[in-house]
């Protein structure tokens, strides 16, 4: 079985361009996190997705973020225009939904996002 | 969720059980213990989770007073890949739909 995959895995853009990182769940998970560590910060949630409704997302830090999951399957987080503070690593997870699921979250690879 | 505190790193000696030690003395009656860990670079892996009652799967186990004020992830034969960032998180399970809330974690350093 495939697990939670991102892209890109690393990606350098300039402060006010527009960056779109993916990731796809492991299949059947219906929970997808989306998840950010900043230089030298704990690792904070940012929102989370049940199929395409936005659950909670009172992690994102400003209207600059957009996060989408049209379908239910994969899902985009865009972040417009970019600022320096934005550099990390982007995490997504996902998990089952529905009792007798274990819950656990599977995390991706991450992204690396560098602002220069 | 509740907080938790644990030591900022730790060192163990390649083959020998490294133990984790967490406190939560705040935790509520339906708020589980999890654990996860993050090697260098990679996202963070699932290791475990608990109520009350102790746990052991192939990776770890997982110790849990009977207070359930602490608890201790227990590595019985550590391996220079247990290198990580441990994390232990308290959350409620309920429908997989809780974020999690990552502390500073505890760097474990395995050697030789």
């Amino acid at each position: 079985e495939a697990g939670v995959t991102q892209f890109p895995s690393h990606s350098v853009i300039e402060k006010g361009q527009t960056v779109t990182l993916r990731c796809d769940p492991i299949s059947g998970h219906d929970n997808l996190y989306w998840y950010r560590r900043v230089m030298g910060k704990e690792i904070k949630f940012l929102l989370h997705f049940v199929k395409e409704s936005k659950q909670d997302e009172s992690g994102m830090p400003n209207n600059r973020f957009l996060a989408e999951r049209t379908g239910g399957t994969y899902s985009t987080l865009k972040v417009q225009p970019a600022e320096l503070e934005d550099s990390g690593v982007y995490f997504c997870a996902s998990s089952q939904l529905g009792a007798g699921g274990s819950y656990e979250q599977y995390f991706g690879p991450g992204t690396r996002l560098t602002v220069t | 969720d509740a907080k938790t505190t644990q030591p900022p790193s730790m060192d163990c000696a390649e083959g020998r059980a490294a133990n984790l030690p967490c406190n939560h003395s705040t935790i509520s009656g339906n708020e589980y213990v999890y654990w996860y860990r993050q090697i260098h670079s990679q996202g963070p892996q699932y290791i475990i989770h608990g109520l009350k009652n102790n746990e052991t799967n192939e990776m770890a186990s997982l110790i849990i007073t009977e207070d359930r004020k602490s608890s201790t992830l227990i590595l019985p034969h550590a391996t220079l890949r247990d290198t990580a960032v441990y994390y232990c998180i308290v959350r409620v399970k309920e429908g997989g739909g809780n974020k999690l809330t990552f502390g500073t974690g505890t760097q474990l350093k395995v050697e030789l």
